[in-house]
């Protein structure tokens, strides 16, 4: 079993929905989460961490951590069609040097 | 600001050739990573220097070499590339243990 589950999709949406991605990690030493964004033949950017369990916005989006039950989700609301990527959730392992562990990746499109 | 530069961006080469994959960044971080990225496996970490002077192994570091230069510049080497290698390969960086990585825009290698 992987340390950190993703669904690979592909994730489908019209333009103006909110996209749904979440992550399931098994590993407690995970105390924080970030997100990149990926698109197509670029290097994985990061939009967003979060240190907390709860909520964090930044615009569009919004990230969710659920420690309790090993659980984050990542929301971008009105989504736009430059919104199409793949989305990967890292999570580093402060007992490994922070080294970070990432999910597989969740593959968007947004469509007009 | 350029940020993280791999060379080359595309190479095929031949089962038993060997090559060095270049990676500098300019944004005076002491970290550096090397990365590979497959197809339903995400990335996975083959080597990563702490700090100039140093480099140590991660998750998948079999028929790989690496060379910390110095601070700006870390390199990736194949001695004798085999098919299982071809992969797209990410160089990143960050200043220290819990900041965000910064990705470089990958080499794409196949091996035939």
């Amino acid at each position: 079993q992987k340390e950190v589950e993703q669904d690979p999709g592909p994730l489908s949406v019209p333009e103006g929905a909110i996209v749904s991605l979440n992550c399931t990690y098994s590993n407690s030493a995970f105390q924080y989460f970030m997100w990149y964004r990926q698109y197509s033949r670029k290097g994985p950017e990061l939009l967003m961490y979060t240190y907390s369990s709860g909520n964090k916005e930044d615009g569009r989006f919004t990230a969710q951590v659920d420690k309790s039950s090993k659980y984050i989700s990542l929301f971008i609301r009105d989504s736009q069609p430059s919104d199409s990527a793949t989305y990967l959730c890292a999570m580093p392992d402060r007992a490994a040097g922070n080294k970070l562990t990432f999910g597989g990746g969740t593959r968007v499109l947004v469509k007009p | 600001n350029a940020g993280v530069t791999q060379t080359p961006k595309f190479q095929v080469l031949k089962t038993g050739q060997s090559m060095t994959l270049q990676c500098a960044q300019d944004m005076n971080h002491n970290s550096m990573y090397w990365y590979r990225q497959d197809p339903g496996m995400g990335l996975r970490l083959i080597y990563y220097s702490a700090s100039e002077g140093t480099t140590d192994k991660g998750e998948v570091p079999n028929g790989y070499n690496v060379s910390r230069l110095n601070k700006r510049e870390f390199s990736l080497r194949l001695e004798s590339a085999a098919p299982s290698q071809t992969s797209v390969y990410f160089c990143a960086s960050r200043t220290a243990s819990d900041s965000p990585l910064h990705f470089g825009n990958g080499t794409r290698l196949t091996v035939t």
